[in-house]
């Protein structure tokens, strides 16, 4: 059971709008930044969106990140079949044994 | 260019011991904190450690305190991670990552994100 909680799996059809929710608590992204990961078949994580909404160089504006309260979400525009990955969120956790902490993953099919 | 290197896991005995290594290059290695994550097999993510840039503070998951250690050599710009009383339940791939970690006076946020990842190194433990 992560201490963050994403949906198992989303879908949408190719250049369609999908978003994903990242649910925490007062803890962790209720008073940290929130970051995003995407992981594509068979590879290494790769950093897609930091700091609630920020995009490193190279990740297109198609992806965005948002953050309310103690919940996160990213948005991801003008799906493409290359898009299917598994998409992690994670924060710092200031609870007694301080620790970073991920969500269980969301797998997304582009249909 | 940012590289991280992982090397050293293998089929290891439950019990055993085996250090992992993490060789980067592209940027000024001790002034970043590192981070060590895993994914066992067709699971989700896992923190297992992390360690600041000059060595001096060092966070653990609960899952590995007591087991694992995180250390670092500025010098030769690698990471360790040695790992002791191993059990089947350690098997997955460890990631090496180079981090991003401030406190936002501003907002009073603290944020600690992954922004480099190595390609990952296969520890297997069984017997």
């Amino acid at each position: 059971q992560s201490v963050l909680t994403q949906p198992p799996s989303v879908s949408a059809a190719p250049g369609q709008k999908v978003t994903i929710s990242c649910s925490g608590s007062s803890s962790n992204i209720g008073n940290n930044y929130v970051s995003w990961y995407q992981q594509l078949p068979g590879t290494a994580p790769k950093l897609l969106i930091y700091d609630n909404n920020k995009r490193p160089s190279g990740i297109p504006d198609r992806f965005s990140g948002s953050k309310s309260g103690t919940s996160a979400t990213l948005g991801i525009t003008g799906l493409q079949t290359g898009d299917e990955a598994d998409y992690y969120c994670g924060t710092w956790d200031s609870s007694l044994s301080a620790h970073w902490v991920f969500g269980g993953g969301t797998k997304l099919t582009v249909l | 260019e940012v590289q991280l290197l992982e090397s050293g896991g293998g089929l290891v005995q439950p019990g055993g011991s085996l250090r992992l290594s993490c060789a980067a290059s592209g940027f000024t290695f001790s002034s970043y904190a590192m981070s060590w994550v895993r994914q066992a097999p067709g699971k989700g993510l896992e923190w297992v450690s992390a360690i600041s840039g000059s060595g001096g503070s060092t966070y653990y998951a609960d899952s590995v305190k007591g087991r694992f250690t995180i250390s670092r050599d500025n010098s030769k710009n690698t990471l360790y991670l040695q790992m002791n009383s191993l059990r089947a339940e350690d098997t997955a791939v460890y990631y090496c990552a180079k981090d991003i970690s401030y406190y936002d006076i501003l907002t009073g946020y603290f944020t600690w994100y992954f922004q480099h990842w190595g390609q990952g190194t296969l520890v297997t433990v069984s017997s």
